[in-house]
């Protein structure tokens, strides 16, 4: 089945820090979510990218799918940017997401 | 409701137990689909619907889990003879439409078996 890898699988920044996050899988894929888990646990959706680039706010993806990888930018982070960030993708023709392994993230005051 | 609810919000069972959990995903939309996350890992995709209908059960990891959708709206998924290994939180998403859509996911049921 498709393998969804993520890295770095942890950050640690100083507040303000932009940082890049990668999530790469090994088959095509029709389209791609970014989500950001809280440290509560709660998950939100921050991007539906399938290909090209979106932003909001401070944040920004790029999926670039004929090469299988997306980027997650977080610029001047902030400690509400903690928790983990995962990438999902489902296998061509399904509705089975995938989530990728997770980047954890902890931004420090 | 203004999003995806849950419940219960916590579940504490024994071993062998029956239990059942409720998703209400948000108004209007299509597809709903359930996850589990176990401690400190990753989301597994456990069931999608469509409408009423469950085209995908390929990852419910055995016979004693199933999942039903009614109207179009309420979920309910069930484990029955609960084991150890079925500790952790669900997670229920909906969204207007099947994969094309953005994923909204409630704050989960967090399971512990004893």
């Amino acid at each position: 089945g498709i393998q969804v890898e993520q890295s770095p699988p942890d950050l640690i920044l100083q507040e303000g820090a932009n940082s890049t996050l990668r999530c790469n899988f090994s088959d095509s894929v029709n389209n791609l979510q970014w989500f950001h888990q809280n440290p509560w646990g709660q998950l939100i959706n921050l991007f539906y990218i399938p290909s090209g680039t979106k932003q909001n706010g401070r944040l920004s993806a790029t999926t670039v799918a004929t090469e299988r990888y997306s980027l997650l930018y977080i610029s001047s982070s902030q400690t509400t940017d903690s928790g983990v960030y995962f990438c999902a993708v489902p296998p061509g023709g399904t509705y089975k997401y995938i989530f990728g392994t997770g980047t954890r993230l902890k931004v420090l005051a | 409701g203004a999003g995806v609810s849950q419940s219960p919000s916590n579940k504490v069972t024994e071993k062998g137990k029956d239990v059942e959990l409720r998703c209400d995903p948000i108004s209007g939309h299509t597809a709903l689909y359930w996850y589990r996350q176990s401690l400190g890992q990753g989301l597994e995709f456990l069931i999608y619907f469509q409408g009423n209908s469950a085209p995908d059960k390929s990852g419910l990891p055995s016979d004693r889990f199933s999942a039903e959708r009614t109207g179009g709206s309420v979920s309910t998924l069930t484990i029955q003879r609960t084991q150890q290994e079925d500790s952790a939180v669900y997670l229920c998403a909906s969204s207007f439409a099947p994969a094309q859509e953005t994923q909204y996911f409630g704050p989960g049921t967090r399971l512990l078996v004893l």
